[in-house]
């Protein structure tokens, strides 16, 4: 059975930064991609980027390059999103999503963590 | 980028009673290998987003019969032919073909009467 089970929730100052895990299971980690998205309060859903998981290369949304970081460790099946100089902007709800079961060639995200609100405040 | 615009953005519909949510693109989502690369995707209160359909027109496995998609090109529509109250929470359409970015439409809330 698969499973996403991200960190939990996280509060943190202005300027400081953040990483949220993403640990899986119940499928070939290094076979499908993880993407992050993210979803302010009240507000729709934001794609951040997504990560290949078997080479590591990852590839983000223009309004967060140089803020964020997507890693993983193929070792423990658990992928990483970082961000930076974190504002009160970037208060919302994080998930790591994959497309790990539905048919090809779709790229739906079938697979969803439950989420990971960050809180950011002075 | 690609910009989803969906209609209404709110819904109140009776039990039973029909419901449509409308997504247009401002550019068309049809690959050249035939697929609209257009999903539905529905958030409950509270939970995570779960995928109801994908390719435009292809239920998601354990998604009832009464959930359909249609459309092709920038034109889509998400049929609800009887809601029930376990439908309740807001649709997003996503678009998946032209990535970075991945993008959503703003969302349509429904909620029963």
């Amino acid at each position: 059975q698969v499973h996403l089970v991200q960190s939990g929730a996280e509060v943190k100052k202005p300027g400081a930064s953040v990483t949220v895990s993403c640990k899986t299971s119940g499928y070939t980690f290094t076979v499908y991609a993880l993407h992050w998205l993210r979803q302010a309060p009240g507000q729709g859903l934001e794609w951040m980027g997504r990560i290949n998981t078997d080479n590591g290369r990852a590839t983000y949304a223009q309004m967060f390059q140089g803020r964020v970081t997507m890693t993983r460790d193929t070792s423990i099946s658990t992928a990483y999103m970082e961000l930076t100089t974190l504002t009160s902007a970037d208060t919302a709800v994080y998930y790591c999503v994959g497309s790990l079961k539905v048919p090809a060639p779709s790229r739906a995200f079938d697979f969803w963590g439950q989420g990971t609100l960050l809180t950011v405040s002075s | 980028d690609i910009v989803l615009t969906q209609s209404p953005l709110s819904l109140s519909v009776t039990p039973g009673e029909p419901a449509s949510v409308s997504c247009r693109s401002n550019q068309s989502l049809l690959h050249s290998d035939g697929h609209n690369y257009l999903d539905w995707y529905l958030q409950k209160p509270g939970q995570s987003p779960q995928l109801l359909v994908y390719l435009g027109s292809n239920r998601a496995s354990g998604v009832p019969d009464r959930f359909s998609g249609s459309g092709s090109g920038t034109d889509f529509t998400l049929k609800i032919s009887r809601v029930e109250a376990e439908d309740v929470g807001v649709y997003y359409c996503m678009q998946a073909l032209q990535i970075p970015p991945v993008t959503f439409g703003q969302g349509t809330r429904l909620e029963i009467k």
